[in-house]
């Protein structure tokens, strides 16, 4: 019930494209919903973050989309560039109070290529 | 800013040492938790700690432990090194459980 399922898990787009990268969980009690992009060698930076509350969020040329029904929710990369290659992780935290709190459950990582 | 801070960057020890890796959060930042990612296993949480407590542990055995200091500077110990301990060990720190979390670059343990 703690997984974080995320696919796939490698993505080769063209410069231009759309990139979409999809995380579905199963515990109800995560109320926090942050992407990662990670390049080598370094840590991963949080890119952007939605809670349950909304459907989409937009930031620049990243947005995500919840389904709270469906326990999904998935990362949209307008006009992709070179400079996007990276590893990208969903995750999903606990809300307050829960055994999760304060503790990230990560997908498995999705393997963006941009070609230019 | 700074950023959150992970020493050593590299490190290399033997199977049965112990190691102890540190990280200086953000400036402000009470909350420091601790990740193992390794290509299998992904990105797997070790501890959380708030105010020099441990608040959450992931299931890792024993030999991994961890500590806060009042400055909010974390440690993490790893005692009785095995091979299948490498990992690069990542820090993270936030203002609190209800924010979003800083990474650092992590520390590189290699096992040999």
């Amino acid at each position: 019930q703690q997984q974080v399922k995320q696919s796939p898990q490698s993505l080769i787009v063209q410069k231009g494209g759309i990139s979409i990268i999809n995380c579905a969980y199963e515990n109800t009690a995560f109320d926090y919903f942050p992407w990662y992009q990670q390049f080598p060698g370094k840590g991963p930076a949080l890119l952007i973050a939605i809670r349950p509350d909304v459907s989409e969020k937009k930031e620049g040329r990243f947005t995500i989309s919840f389904n709270k029904s469906a326990k999904q929710f998935s990362l949209h990369i307008m006009d992709s560039q070179p400079g996007d290659s990276a590893t990208y992780f969903c995750a999903a935290r606990g809300n307050a109070g829960g055994t999760s709190y304060g503790k990230l459950t990560f997908g498995q990582g999705t393997i963006l290529t941009v070609h230019p | 800013k700074a950023g959150v801070t992970q020493t050593p960057r590299y490190l290399i020890k033997t199977r049965g040492q112990q190691v102890t890796l540190s990280c200086s959060p953000i400036s402000g930042h009470r909350s420091v938790s601790w990740y193992q990612q390794t290509p299998g296993q992904g990105l797997q949480f070790l501890f959380e700690y708030f105010s020099e407590t441990q608040r959450n542990k992931g299931n890792f055995p024993g030999r991994f432990s961890g500590r806060q200091f009042s400055n909010s500077r974390s440690e993490m110990n790893v005692s009785t090194l095995e091979l299948g301990d490498s990992a690069l060990y990542l820090c993270a720190s936030s203002l609190s459980s209800s924010y979003g979390y800083t990474f650092g670059s992590g520390t590189r343990l290699t096992v040999v």
